[in-house]
């Protein structure tokens, strides 16, 4: 299975600040389709999960462009370039490029 | 607008299975771009991906599950099932269903979640 890890696992920021995200996987993600099939998911405090970017860097439909990721082979970021009140609550990164499927831990962002 | 419902007991116990039912509203589940799946995440824990079917009936499981988990699919009603078998207090969680879509690789649609307790 391919692991994912997140750090950090918890990012108090200021409002209108800028929050990162990392994740890691144990195995580089470049399907032999020659797509990277990384993805970032957020769930806001009792909310489902809900899809940000996917493909590393291509942000879903309806979301804010605050919002970007980059990265390649094994090392993703998640950048959100200003924090809204709106953004807190745990992001995940996780991966398609191979079954089983699998996901970070998970990275609480809050507001200092 | 797509919608995803999950529905099922809420208490399950020790050894007997679990069994939810997933109802696909907005769109159609026999979608030859997307796979059908169930995520769940313990309390105040991660995401743990459980499996996924596409309308043919093909499945892929999590090898973790898999000796307990069937995953099956109804084109007819619009819906997808869950059973898994000799559950015990570690599969309480909250379930999802959700969407994968195969063209970005990632699941872009979701249930609201049902919780799951398993307990005598």
């Amino acid at each position: 299975d391919i692991v994912m890890t997140q750090t950090p696992l918890s990012s108090p920021v200021t409002l209108g600040q800028p929050a990162s995200i990392s994740c890691r996987s144990s195995q580089s993600l470049v399907h032999s389709d020659g797509n990277t099939y990384l993805s970032w998911l957020q769930q806001r405090p009792g909310q489902p999960p809900r899809l940000l970017i996917y493909k590393i860097s291509n942000r879903f439909s309806g979301v804010p462009d605050r919002f970007s990721g980059s990265g390649a082979g094994t090392d993703f970021t998640l950048k959100i370039s200003r924090v809204e009140a709106e953004d807190v609550g745990v992001y995940y990164c996780t991966q398609a490029t191979q079954f089983p499927l699998t996901f970070g831990g998970g990275t609480k962002v809050e507001i200092k | 607008q797509l919608q995803l419902q999950e529905s099922g007991p809420g208490l399950v116990k020790p050894s007997e299975t679990l069994s939810l039912t997933c109802t696909v509203s907005g769109g159609s589940i026999g979608s030859s771009t997307y796979y059908w799946g169930w995520i769940r995440q313990p309390p105040g824990k991660g995401l743990d991906w459980i499996g996924s079917i596409y309308y043919s009936g093909s499945t892929h499981y999590n090898p973790s599950l898999k000796s307990r988990v069937t995953i099956s699919v109804d084109t007819s009603k619009n819906q997808f099932s869950l059973k898994l078998s000799s559950v015990t207090a570690a599969d309480t969680a909250v379930y999802y269903c959700a969407r994968l879509n195969i063209t970005v690789a990632a699941h872009d649609s979701w249930g609201q979640g049902t919780l799951v307790t398993v307990s005598s």
